[in-house]
């Protein structure tokens, strides 16, 4: 079964600083997708990255970036400069094409992140 | 641009009660299911649907029901609500294989 493990449960940070929240999931798919969600205080979930097992070239949008390595089986996400309006509750997800669909995805328990100035 | 609606926002039951969560999305989206995030825990998988007349458990279906009548709507049914089923519900569709999740506000639903 797959799993997704966010160990940081609560980061704190300084306006400015980076900071990187990090991912490591199981499957036992070859095929597989992965996700960032962002939940803010309000609440929603706001889809923020979506990965395939077979591209593992990083990304950088903005001040976030990826890496995704498959050697270890983790996909991080840095924020660069971070921002007050940053914080919120961030969630690694994980879909497996050939025994999961979109519709089910496995959650990692979240990583709170704290901005302060 | 209404993307995924759940009614109600808030919700308070007695146990023993039985509702419905709304759920409607008007993108056309084939997959839709249904999460309960609690603290501590992440979001976990309740039912799913990969189509009108599909539906399948996740990981925590006991005390709820589906059905997909429609492509557009996904209702949840609480048969009879006890104070573990308090939690944040959302409501997600997706339009294929490996796109992007899209979630509709949460119900906040606290039984007493």
């Amino acid at each position: 079964a797959q799993k997704v493990t966010q160990a940081q449960t609560e980061i704190s940070v300084v306006e400015k600083e980076d900071v990187t929240l990090d991912c490591v999931y199981e499957t036992r798919d070859t095929t597989y997708y992965l996700f960032w969600y962002k939940q803010p205080p309000s609440g929603e979930l706001v889809f923020l990255i979506r990965r395939n097992s077979f591209d593992e070239q990083n990304e950088i949008s903005g001040r976030y970036s990826w890496n995704f390595q498959k050697s270890t089986s983790s996909f991080n996400f840095t924020i660069t400069a971070s921002q007050v309006v940053d914080s919120a509750v961030y969630f690694c997800a994980l879909s497996e094409a050939n025994t999961g669909t979109a519709s089910k995805l496995t959650f990692g328990t979240g990583t709170r992140l704290q901005v302060t100035l | 641009n209404a993307g995924v609606t759940q009614t109600p926002k808030f919700q308070v039951l007695k146990t023993g009660q039985s509702m419905t969560l709304q759920c409607a999305q008007d993108m056309n989206h084939e997959y839709m299911s249904w999460y309960r995030q609690d603290p501590g825990m992440g979001l976990r998988l309740i039912h799913y649907s990969v189509g009108a007349g599909i539906t399948d458990q996740g990981e925590v279906p006991n005390g709820y029901n589906v059905s997909r009548s429609t492509t557009e709507d996904f209702p949840l049914r609480l048969l009879s609500a006890a104070p573990s089923q308090t939690s944040v519900y959302f409501c997600a569709s997706a339009g294929g294989r490996g796109t992007e999740a899209f979630f509709g506000q949460g119900t906040r639903l606290t039984v007493v």
